[in-house]
């Protein structure tokens, strides 16, 4: 069965620290996608990134940046100089291509992260 | 900004009232779907719409009622609701419906609370 594991339930830090949010996953599939979703207090569920299981560099995106290891079946989060707009839930999400269920997205219980001025 | 759009953004209604939220996604997307989220959860999947036609049902109780009028549009409409029906409704969209992977694209929610 498919499973997202986003084991920070909660994360404060000061502005201008670096942070690493967590996401280890759970597959029986040979291809499937991961992805990264910001949610702010207002709400919406802001894509920052997808990538599939064949493509194991990691990427940057100004401050943002992801580390996918495949051998650890992690796909870690870094943002560089945090700053208090970063402030919100973070969720990690698996899509498989031959789903065990319905469901095509399934999603980690999220990362609150806090920046502090 | 996002491109899916949901209207209204909060609303409150009691347990007799009918209302419906609204969808719109200009993307040329042809899945679009609702999710409902609890404070402190993640999004729960409550319906998939694909081609217009509503391809998964995630045994939402039939107080909700969804409708997908155009490839454009996706609609809640609500009656009888229960106070623990109040959540995030968050509509979303994607390329279509082949769980392969597609992004998909959430708006920015309509907070539902029932009174």
């Amino acid at each position: 069965a498919q499973k997202v594991t986003q084991a920070q339930t909660e994360i404060s830090v000061v502005e201008k620290e670096d942070v690493t949010l967590d996401c280890v996953y759970e597959t029986r599939d040979t291809t499937y996608y991961l992805f990264w979703y910001k949610q702010p207090p207002s709400g919406e569920l802001v894509f920052l990134i997808r990538r599939n299981s064949f493509d194991e560099q990691n990427e940057i995106s100004g401050r943002y940046s992801w580390n996918f290891q495949k051998s650890t079946s992690s796909f870690n989060f870094t943002i560089t100089a945090s700053q208090v707009v970063d402030s919100a839930v973070y969720f990690c999400a698996l899509s498989e291509t031959i789903p065990s269920g319905n469901t095509p997205l399934v999603f980690g219980k999220g990362t609150r992260l806090s920046v502090i001025a | 900004d996002t491109e899916v759009t949901q209207t209204p953004k909060h609303l409150v209604m009691g347990m007799t009232n009918k209302k419906s939220l609204k969808c719109e996604q200009h993307m040329g997307h042809r899945a679009m779907y609702w999710y409902k989220q609890k404070a402190k959860k993640p999004p729960e999947l409550m319906f998939v719409y694909s081609y217009e036609k509503l391809s998964i049902n995630e045994s939402v109780p039939s107080r909700f009622s969804p409708e997908c009028p155009n490839s454009s549009l996706l609609n809640l409409h609500l009656h009888a609701l229960q106070p623990e029906d109040s959540a995030l409704y968050l509509c979303a969209s994607s390329q279509d419906n082949s769980l392969s992977g597609n992004t998909i694209y959430f708006g920015e929610g309509s907070w539902l609370t029932v009174v």
